[in-house]
């Protein structure tokens, strides 16, 4: 069975600071996703990567920079916390097309 | 890049009868569309997919159809029970290689009323 796990379920945080959002997966999937899900707006791609230090810019990466040092975690940073931020956030990997979601972060920032 | 557009949005249906979503994408290269299914509070799963080579798929209860002319796909589910109530979302991507990155629509939220 798949296991997409992310670090925290709640997250609350001031405006400005620094966030890190941490996903780990135990099957050895080479393509990992952060989307946040916003109500009428779907999951929109923050960032991908398809392998161990590479990452690629989805649709909405401004205020967004991520990390993958190893095959398994993938992280999501938020350099410098906004309001408009607070949304959930749902990590997935991928293999030969599906994918299988974490159970999401939901950041507020105040 | 791809857009795909869901609708509706909302869809309320009566228990035992059937649901229809709709999805239109703008990219001719996508050729896999998958439906994801996802339950209050719950993450997002895979219910079913299609990919280009195929107009058509069934498991069990629901169906997806895919017309590749008219660049449209839709889900179909028959014979609907409240457990079926959720938000579906549907994608696209042009599969292949390491990437299979998808572009999901905005969501329809299914309630079907007991």
């Amino acid at each position: 069975d798949v296991k997409v796990t992310q670090s925290s379920r709640y997250l609350v945080k001031r405006t400005g600071e620094k966030v890190f959002l941490e996903c780990v997966q135990d099957m050895d999937h080479e393509n990992m996703f952060w989307y946040r899900q916003d109500p009428g707006l779907g999951l929109r791609l923050i960032y991908f990567s398809y392998d161990v230090k590479m990452k690629e810019k989805g649709d909405i990466p401004e205020g967004y920079s991520v990390s993958r040092e190893k095959k398994e975690r993938f992280s999501l940073i938020l350099e410098s916390a906004s309001t408009n931020q607070t949304s959930m956030y749902l990590c997935a990997s991928s293999y030969l097309g599906e994918q299988y979601f974490g159970p999401g972060t939901r950041l507020t920032v105040t | 890049g791809e857009n795909v557009e869901q609708h509706p949005s909302t869809l309320s249906v009566q228990e035992g009868d059937s649901a229809v979503i709709k999805c239109t994408y703008s990219d001719s290269a996508s050729n896999y569309f998958p439906w994801y299914k996802q339950e209050l509070g719950k993450r997002p799963q895979l219910i079913i997919d299609i990919r280009s080579n195929v107009g058509e798929k069934k498991d069990q209860r629901i169906a997806v159809t895919l017309n590749k002319t008219a660049k449209h796909f839709s889900l179909h589910i028959t014979e609907t029970q409240p457990e079926d109530s959720a938000v579906y979302f549907c994608a696209a991507s042009q599969g292949g290689g390491s990437n299979y990155k998808l572009t999901f629509g905005k969501g329809t939220l299914l309630t079907v009323n007991p």
